[in-house]
């Protein structure tokens, strides 16, 4: 089974408004990162948490890590069309980084 | 820095046939990862590769292998394709010390 499990699959919203997508792993990790996809494109680095971080902002994101429930959530705020595309969430299992281990994305539009 | 390349963008193959994947990284990581993406199954880990040795293997059969020449570029090849090969097939790379993952735009694989 998946390490990683965004939540919810899809989320549509209106420009200007707040996104919130969450993930939950299993097991114990050295980190967690998010990572956004466009349609067929590769996926583009945003923003990597520590197991020993709380909370971690860039920009318009916001990520919070809570390793006692294992999940995360990242908050973009004042969302724009161009936000739209896929999030998914990555764990490195704590094995140092060697294999990295991805959820099933949430898929976020962004209406103008 | 040039990013990760991979070539082709799109391939057509039927079922039966063999395809090699070509993945150059950026400059001066000597890490490639290799990642299938479906509809289905979201994003699933193939193999990682460094300096030209297999580092970690993914869950595949062994249709699927690869390779990691001197200069860091890398190739997969699927043998005996079959439909459920169908997906788009993402490298990344990463350096220093390795916690982020630098993607290729992915090669889209049709088998019919």
């Amino acid at each position: 089974s998946q390490q990683g499990e965004e939540d919810p699959q899809a989320l549509s919203i209106q420009e200007g408004e707040n996104a919130t997508m969450n993930c939950s792993y299993k097991t114990s990790i050295n980190n967690l990162q998010w990572y956004r996809q466009n349609s067929g494109r590769g996926l583009v680095h945003l923003i990597l948490i520590r197991s020993n971080e709380r909370e971690k902002h860039s920009g318009r994101l916001r990520v919070t890590l809570d390793t006692s429930k294992k999940s995360s959530s990242l908050l973009i705020t004042a969302s724009r069309a161009a936000d739209t595309a896929s999030y998914f969430c990555a764990t490195d299992a704590n094995n140092y980084g060697q294999n990295f281990v991805f959820g099933p994305g949430t898929r976020l539009s962004v209406l103008p | 820095k040039a990013g990760v390349t991979q070539t082709p963008r799109y391939l057509i193959k039927t079922r039966g046939q063999q395809v090699t994947l070509s993945c150059s990284p950026i400059s001066g990581h000597r890490s490639v990862s290799w990642y299938q993406q479906t509809p289905g199954q979201g994003l699933q880990f193939l193999f990682e590769y460094f300096s030209e040795t297999q580092r970690n293997k993914g869950n595949f059969p062994g249709r699927f292998s690869g390779r990691q020449f001197s200069n860091s570029r890398s190739e997969m090849n699927v043998s005996t394709l079959e439909l459920g090969d169908s997906a788009l097939y993402l490298c990344a790379s990463r350096g220093g010390n390795g916690e982020k993952l630098f993607f290729g735009s992915g090669t889209q694989l049709s088998v019919l």
